[in-house]
């Protein structure tokens, strides 16, 4: 069975700070990753995904992942974040066909 | 505009009145999915549908049914609502899944259902 882990359940920022989530999946066999964000009173919409190639993926809104293999992790980073990143992010994999696993979620502030 | 829509977007009910949250999406997709979202438990599968009659369990199936009998709409019923299934509720839907289930999920505004 797949499970997804999100380390942060709730992380503050000041604006400008770096921001890196966490996550890490269980499975054994190829996955596809993603970051999905829930901004206050808006729909889930992704923000990056990956599923091949340069493990280093870039999303909108200047955010970046990073897939390690080997350590079946998925960390999502932002160099700067502003207060319009405050928002619920949530990892998830698709692996079995039909099956998608959301993490537990981040809730990230951002104080001006 | 392409888009998920459900309804309703706010339901109080009591236990073990019959409902039914619909779920439309106007882009063609083929997988359209249900899930839940509860606090602290992020959001977890119940239902989906690979295709047109082409439906199967998620991880929290437990009280609910679906049916796809078009592939633009996706039922989500409750025939017998409990208390413990208070929560929010999302719709999604991805163009094609299988083999190859890279596709971004488009999710719906979300159901708010309180049984009473």
């Amino acid at each position: 069975a797949q499970s997804v882990s999100q380390h942060n359940h709730h992380v503050i920022l000041s604006e400008a700070a770096s921001l890196e989530l966490g996550c890490n999946y269980s499975y054994g066999g190829t996955v596809n990753l993603f970051w999905y964000v829930q901004y206050p009173g808006q729909h889930l919409q992704l923000l990056l995904k990956y599923f091949s190639g340069d493990p280093l993926v870039k999303g909108i809104k200047g955010f970046e992942a990073e897939f390690i293999k080997s350590k079946f992790s998925f960390n999502l980073r932002k160099p700067s974040v502003q207060w319009s990143d405050t928002a619920e992010y949530f990892c998830a994999v698709n692996a079995n066909a039909g099956k998608s696993t959301f993490g537990d979620g981040t809730t990230l502030t951002v104080k001006p | 505009e392409a888009q998920v829509t459900q309804n309703p977007r706010y339901l109080i009910t009591v236990t073990g009145k019959k409902l039914t949250v619909t779920c439309s999406q106007n882009m063609n997709h083929e997988y359209m999915s249900w899930y839940r979202q509860d606090p602290g438990l992020g959001l977890r599968q119940i239902y989906y549908s690979m295709n047109v009659e082409v439906t199967d369990k998620g991880d929290v199936p437990e009280g609910y049914k679906v049916s796809r009998k078009e592939k633009r709409n996706f039922p989500l019923i409750l025939e017998s609502p409990s208390p413990n299934q208070t929560s929010l509720y999302f719709c999604a839907s991805s163009l094609r899944r299988g083999a190859a289930s890279t596709d971004t999920q488009y999710f719906g505004p979300g159901t708010r259902l309180t049984v009473l």
